[in-house]
C-alpha cells in the first residue's frame, strides 16, 4: 500500500525558479526522505528528516515535516535543468528495518 | 566507489523460466532491499534483510525467493516467471534499516514474454 502520496504528479517551470513538490502520508512516521530518480537511474537520496525535525536544508533544498498534518515538502529554490528528475518522499512504518513506503512520485521539467 | 552494484542491467525471460538477480555492497552497510518499480506505481519492497542471516518479506513477495548470502550480497530469485512480473528491480542498502539512508543500485529491467 502506499504510504505517501505526493502532489503534484508531474511538474514544469522555467530554469531559475522555485519548485515545490508536497508528500502526505497516512500513519506515524518515525523519519521521512526525500530521493531523486533520473530517467533510467536507480534512486540518490537527497535528505532525512526526523518526526522531530521541522525543516531541514542541503544546498538548494528545504525540506519541511509537519507530523501534526502528516505532510511534508521539499523546495528546490534556483532551478536547473539537472534538476529534471522524478522525485520521491519515503517514510518508514515505524518497525525500524522493513523497507521504506514510497510515493509514486512528482515528475519535475525545468524548462531551460 | 562501486556503492550498490546488481547485475544484470537487463533480461528478457520466457513465462515459466526462472533467473537470479544479484546485488552487492561494499558499503559494510547491516540491511538490504529489494523493490520493483512499475509505472505509475512507486517502488514497492519485495523482501528485506535487516542483518546477515534474516530475511523478511515486504508488501510483494509472492512469486520471489530471497539470500543474504553473506553481508555484501542479496539475491532474488523468480521461480517461475511470469508477465506480471515484468518490472524494473532495485536493490537497496542502508546501514542500519529505514532510519538511515538508503542506497540504490541502477537497476535490472526484466521483461517476461
Amino acid at each position: 500500500s502506499q504510504q505517501g502520496e505526493e502532489d503534484p504528479q508531474a511538474l514544469s517551470i522555467q530554469e531559475g525558479e522555485n519548485a515545490t513538490m508536497n508528500c502526505s502520508y497516512k500513519t506515524s512516521i518515525n523519519n521521512l526522505q526525500w530521493y531523486r530518480q533520473n530517467s533510467g537511474r536507480g534512486l540518490v537520496h537527497l535528505i532525512l528528516i526526523r518526526s522531530n525535525e521541522r525543516e531541514k536544508h542541503s544546498g538548494r533544498l528545504r525540506v519541511t515535516l509537519d507530523t501534526s498534518k502528516k505532510s511534508s515538502s521539499l523546495l528546490i529554490t534556483a532551478s536547473r535543468a539537472a534538476d529534471t528528475a522524478s522525485y520521491f518522499c519515503a517514510t518508514d512504518t515505524g518497525g525500524g528495518a522493513d523497507g521504506l513506503t514510497f510515493g509514486k512520485g512528482t515528475h519535475l521539467i525545468i524548462q531551460p | 566507489n562501486a556503492g550498490v552494484t546488481q547485475t544484470p542491467k537487463f533480461q528478457v525471460l520466457k513465462t515459466g523460466q526462472s533467473m537470479t538477480l544479484q546485488c552487492a555492497q561494499d558499503m559494510n552497510h547491516n540491511s538490504m532491499y529489494w523493490y520493483r518499480q512499475d509505472p505509475g506505481m512507486g517502488l514497492r519492497l519485495i523482501y528485506y534483510s535487516a542483518s546477515e542471516g534474516t530475511t523478511d518479506k515486504g508488501e510483494v513477495p509472492n512469486g520471489y525467493n530471497v539470500s543474504r548470502l553473506n553481508k555484501r550480497e542479496f539475491s532474488l530469485r523468480l521461480e517461475s516467471a511470469a508477465p506480471s512480473q515484468t518490472s524494473v528491480y532495485f536493490c537497496a542498502s542502508s546501514l542500519f534499516g529505514v532510519n538511515t539512508e538508503a542506497f540504490f543500485g541502477q537497476g535490472t529491467r526484466l521483461t517476461v514474454v
